[in-house]
């Protein structure tokens, strides 16, 4: 019973490719997240929804487009990789009322 | 320009004895605090959220206290055990919105 889950779990491609990775979660909560984490291991949030709707776009560049097809999804488009995009990609997501987040396990990109 | 800053070197500590993790910010008014952990390879996963108006929450052998004046929080693990071994993240509520702005994280190990 995962609460928040990504797919896939390990992500390695060539630089320029385009990639997507899937989030969803069963928890009912009206708003989800992308985070990412460096090889600092420090965590940086890029995009908040909202029921659907952009609330937060942390200055991520354009080659980065979430979408949201409904409230139990968000997925994360990155066109044409770039090897500073190898990182670790944690979907979250919340109740709007209340700031606890619950992370998905993580997306490990590697771009060469 | 804000900033979360946590004891960046790694914690030792004996089994048995009290770990205390600090956590202090600028330039946030925040409306909570909260504290999570993360086991390598996995994705954060949240322990406690205190408040603005509390000065101090437990949670069996977890305390968090909160000093809005000194803009600082501490977390404490009470009788520690090998398992605690983790890095703990100290997350303020981003003055945008409901995401999260996260400390780099103090990696604690607990030997027996």
């Amino acid at each position: 019973d995962t609460a928040v889950s990504q797919t896939p779990k390990y992500l390695v491609t060539q630089m320029g490719n385009d990639k997507s990775i899937k989030c969803e979660q069963n928890l009912g909560h009206d708003t989800m997240y992308w985070y990412k984490q460096d090889s600092k291991k420090f965590l940086k949030i890029m995009f908040s929804y909202n029921n659907k709707e952009l609330i937060i776009n942390e200055t991520v560049p354009n080659r980065f487009s979430p979408k949201s097809p409904d409230k139990a999804h968000l997925n994360l488009h990155i066109n044409s990789l770039e090897l500073g995009d190898s990182a670790v990609y944690f979907c979250a997501s919340s109740r709007l009322s209340d700031g606890t987040q619950y992370f998905g396990p993580g997306t490990r990109l590697l771009v060469l | 320009s804000q900033k979360i800053e946590q004891n960046s070197e790694a914690l030792n500590i004996q089994e048995g004895k009290t770990a205390t993790l600090t956590c202090n910010y600028t330039n946030y008014s925040p409306a909570y605090l909260q504290w999570y952990r993360q086991d390598p390879g996995r994705g954060p996963v949240f322990l406690l959220l205190i408040r603005e108006n509390e000065k101090e929450k437990r949670k069996e052998r977890l305390k968090v206290t909160f000093d809005t004046t000194l803009k600082q929080s501490l977390f404490h693990i009470t009788a520690s055990q090998p398992a605690d071994s983790a890095t703990y993240l100290c997350a303020l509520n981003s003055n945008s919105g409901y995401a999260l702005n996260f400390g780099k994280g103090t990696s604690l190990l607990v030997t027996p």
